[in-house]
């Protein structure tokens, strides 16, 4: 099993621009989400998913989009970057009944 | 909203030294998580705690769940070159990871 795959690894965008972060999980979890880590910093919830069609806002869910078309595919969406986006993004899943998140191993996004 | 203070921010150590670090809350939490992220990596799950009072081992690392439910410490025995990274708290209240809480990390640097 792959486990949480994230692509693409590094990305610069221009302030405007739009791209859309994928992330996709093969173990069948029901849960994902959607957290970006700044230096320093915690991580902070931008958007989760309980199940393909159901998604919700994190505690920064502002300048995001998501979808969740099918339980292996979770797709961030940022539309009009802005340098406030620059960061870390990772995306995790679990299962409903363990608290235990996997974790892809990340986006480097800069927006100059 | 909720807020984890994590200490140290950061420990220069060395190796075969013992380490702790430590994070509290004016909030109690029901569970308690203590994550570690490798460089360019995502954070993998160390040690989960459920009840006040409980006492966790992995290997070196031993966490416990503060009895007041505001702070849960994590040490590391014996250190090696390889528990070099972030170390991460997180809490969580009632309901799923979409409550979770991260502290702003430890990060630990071990001089072999």
């Amino acid at each position: 099993n792959a486990g949480v795959t994230q692509t693409p690894k590094f990305r610069i965008l221009k302030i405007g621009q739009s791209m859309t972060l994928q992330c996709t999980q093969d173990m069948n979890h029901n849960y994902m989400y959607w957290y970006r880590q700044d230096p320093g910093m915690g991580l902070k919830l931008i958007y989760y998913s309980v199940g393909a069609g159901i998604t919700d806002k994190g505690e920064v869910p502002n300048g995001y989009n998501v979808s969740r078309s099918t339980t292996e595919d979770f797709p961030l969406r940022l539309e009009l970057a802005a340098p406030s986006q620059t960061s870390v993004y990772f995306c995790a899943s679990r299962v409903p009944e363990v608290e235990k998140l996997f974790f892809g191993s990340g986006t480097q996004l800069s927006v100059l | 909203g909720q807020q984890l203070n994590q200490s140290p921010q950061s420990m220069f150590i060395q190796e075969g030294e013992d380490v702790s670090m430590n994070c509290t809350s004016s909030s109690i939490f029901n569970t308690w998580l203590w994550y570690k992220q490798d460089p360019g990596e995502g954070p993998v799950l160390l040690i989960a705690l459920y009840k006040a009072g409980e006492l966790t081992s992995n290997g070196r690392l031993t966490a416990q769940f503060g009895i007041t439910r505001k702070d849960s410490f994590l040490n590391i025995s014996a250190s090696i070159p390889s528990d070099v990274g972030i170390y991460f708290c997180a809490g969580q209240t009632q309901g799923g990871s979409e409550k979770l809480v991260f502290g702003k990390g430890t990060k630990l640097t071990v001089n072999p």
